[in-house]
């Protein structure tokens, strides 16, 4: 079965520092990928996704994904954090079948925390 | 545009207890679907729509019903309520079968609490 894990629960950096956030995912086919971020009392917005050609992926405020195959991963990344990037991160497979590839396996989350 | 717009945004029910939470979307979508998210687990996929008349079962799919008459609107029923239902609930929509092109919206949420 199709699944996502993001083993870091809870991330601190320094505003400045740069940003790794893990994913692995399990899925027999190429997956699309994606990474959400949830401002707290929002809904999720998409920050980039993944589902073939360049395996390094630009997102919006500055977010960067790279696929790797072989590990089964595709973790996101940041040059510099910027306070307002404290949220929490979401990685998720598209599972569907049949056509309905909008159904998405959601990671269990990475909350990051920024310190000044 | 409003997008996808969810209803009530807070809500306590006692054990039993029945309500609906509404998802209403402009965006002219044939896919939506319901995530609740709880602390450690993510997010959920509940039941989902593929277009008007059709509904199906996802990951956590018992306690809830749900149908589609129309489009816009997409409501999650829950006809006896629980304590583990207490979750925040999430409207998701989208362009049927294109997830790539066209990513998820999702409302707000609504925050649900059984007691």
């Amino acid at each position: 079965a199709q699944s996502v894990t993001q083993p870091d629960i809870h991330i601190t950096v320094s505003e400045g520092a740069s940003l790794e956030l893990r994913c692995n995912y399990s899925y027999g086919a190429t997956p699309y990928l994606f990474w959400y971020v949830q401002s707290p009392g929002q809904g999720l917005q998409l920050l980039l996704k993944y589902f073939s050609g360049d395996t390094l992926v630009q997102g919006i405020k500055g977010f960067e994904a790279e696929f790797k195959r072989s590990q089964s991963s595709f973790n996101l990344r940041k040059p510099s954090v910027h306070w307002s990037d404290a949220a929490e991160y979401f990685c998720a497979v598209g599972a569907g079948y049949g056509g309905a590839t909008n159904k998405l396996i959601f990671g269990t989350g990475t909350l990051l925390a920024v310190q000044p | 545009n409003a997008g996808v717009t969810q209803t009530p945004k807070f809500q306590v029910l006692k054990t039993g207890q029945s309500m609906t939470l509404q998802c209403a979307q402009d965006m002219n979508h044939e896919y939506m679907s319901w995530y609740r998210q709880d602390p450690g687990m993510g997010l959920r996929l509940i039941h989902y729509s593929v277009g008007a008349g059709i509904t199906d079962q996802g990951e956590v799919p018992n306690g809830y019903n749900v149908s589609r008459s129309t489009t816009e609107d997409f409501p999650l029923r829950l006809l006896s309520a629980a304590p583990s239902q207490t979750s925040v609930y999430f409207c998701a929509v989208g362009v049927q079968g294109s997830s790539y092109n066209s990513p998820l919206h999702f409302g707000n949420g609504t925050r649900l609490t059984v007691t």
